[in-house]
Parts: C-alpha cells; sequence; structure tokens
C-alpha cells in the first residue's frame, strides 16, 4: 500500500527549462511534505518542505506547490541546470506514533539536458 | 559540519551470516531510522528509534533488529542474510525540535551498500 506516489520515473529537461516533479499521496493526515534529492553513491539531501496549510513554498529555484483537495503536491525548478541532475524522492511526514517519520515514494531521476 | 557516519559504504557478504551495519550522528538528535532503498521501490523505511534503548518497526522489519545503547549509535542487524537483502541502507536521524520549518526534516548519512552472494 503507497501512500506516497510518484507516477514518473525518470524525466529529461533542457537546461534553463522548467522542471515539474510530480507527487500524489493518500493519507490525509500527513502534516508536512518534503522533497529530497539523491546523487548516486551518496545519501537523500533535504531540499524543501511545505506544511500541509500552506499551498506554496518557495527557496530560490526551487518552489513545492500543495493542492490538498486532489493529494496532490509538485516541485518546480526554475532555471534547471544540470547539476539538478539526480533522484528526486517526495516525502511525507505524520505525527501519529512516538516519532515522526517520513514515507518516501519511489523517486524520478530528473536528467538536465545541454 | 553535522553527520552522519555510516562505518561501512560497501559490504559483501554471504548467505546465512550475520550482518551489522553502524550509524554515528553527531547532533545529539533523538531520533535515528533505518531505510532500505531499491530501484522502483523507493526507500522503504525498516526501524526506527525515539530514545535510548527504545525502538519501533517500520514498515519492512522482518529479517531486521536494532540496538541503541548509546543516544549517538543506532545499529541494524541481519540475524541471517539472505540474498533478497542486498540493497543500499540509508541511516538517518532528527531532532524532536522541529526548527523554523516546522518540518521534520531528517538528515542522512551515505549509505552502506550490501551484497548477500
Amino acid at each position: 500500500d503507497q501512500q506516497v506516489k510518484q507516477n514518473s520515473p525518470s524525466l529529461s529537461v533542457q537546461e534553463g527549462r522548467i522542471s515539474i516533479l510530480n507527487c500524489d499521496y493518500t493519507n490525509s493526515m500527513f502534516d508536512y511534505f518534503l522533497w529530497y534529492k539523491k546523487y548516486p553513491a551518496e545519501g537523500p539531501t533535504f531540499l524543501i518542505s511545505i506544511s500541509s496549510i500552506k499551498d506554496k513554498n518557495e527557496d530560490g529555484r526551487f518552489t513545492v506547490f500543495l493542492n490538498k483537495s486532489a493529494k496532490h503536491l509538485s516541485l518546480h525548478i526554475v532555471p534547471s541546470q544540470p547539476g539538478d541532475s539526480a533522484v528526486y524522492f517526495c516525502a511525507a511526514s505524520d505525527l501519529e506514533g512516538t516519532a515522526s517519520k517520513l514515507t518516501f515514494g519511489t523517486g524520478t531521476r530528473l536528467q538536465v539536458t545541454l | 559540519d553535522v553527520k552522519v557516519t555510516q562505518s561501512s559504504r560497501y559490504l559483501v557478504k554471504r548467505t546465512g551470516e550475520k550482518v551489522f551495519l553502524e550509524c554515528v550522528q553527531d547532533m545529539d538528535h533523538e531520533n535515528m531510522f533505518w531505510y532500505r532503498q531499491d530501484p522502483g521501490l523507493g526507500l522503504r523505511l525498516i526501524y526506527f528509534s525515539y530514545d535510548v534503548k527504545m525502538k519501533e518497526k517500520g514498515d519492512i522489519p522482518e529479517g531486521y533488529s536494532v540496538s541503541r545503547e548509546k543516544k549517538e549509535r543506532f545499529s541494524l542487524i541481519l540475524e541471517s542474510a539472505s540474498t533478497n537483502q542486498t540493497s543500499m541502507y540509508l541511516c538517518a536521524s532528527s531532532s524532536v525540535n522541529r526548527g523554523a520549518s516546522g518540518a521534520n526534516v531528517l538528515t542522512f548519512g551515505a549509505g552502506s551498500r550490501l551484497t548477500v552472494l
């Protein structure tokens, strides 16, 4: 039962253009959503987050949009750069239990071409 | 620079061997986690711990156990390694204090790639 889904395994975008990565979720109890970036042979690094009570959060070239009614979020990267080529994971956080844990999606591999 | 350090980057073990994966964090974080990453499956939570000597099962705990004797150290144990445990193992930690963003941000180690033959 995949609570966080990334339906596009890969995406190719030209340098300078916009990259849009999508994520869907099923659990309405998630309170925060996060995006992580992962290079090969490295651990994931945190990029940006959004609270479930907001619909947009921006940090430099990265913007995350949240549509709660559709249970959908997206990460926009503008402009895309070759160094953005990596696997991007969407993650969701819930408050239940003794330690807030993250549930991850399956990842989208972004390739930014010259 | 804050760190989560996984002692072994690459390991090759034989079926049936006992395997220890060690993780140490220097951020005084209360929470620690073990995930595994597999192609097409993303990151899946194996076990986590919110305090010393405390542990909770994640989504795929079968075949694994954990130990947290000290706050900074969280070990993952494969009692009898099997080929389907060949994977990238990622340790992470987080603070109960969520900081300015309010989000529960996990800091990850570089990963331990385990191959079981």
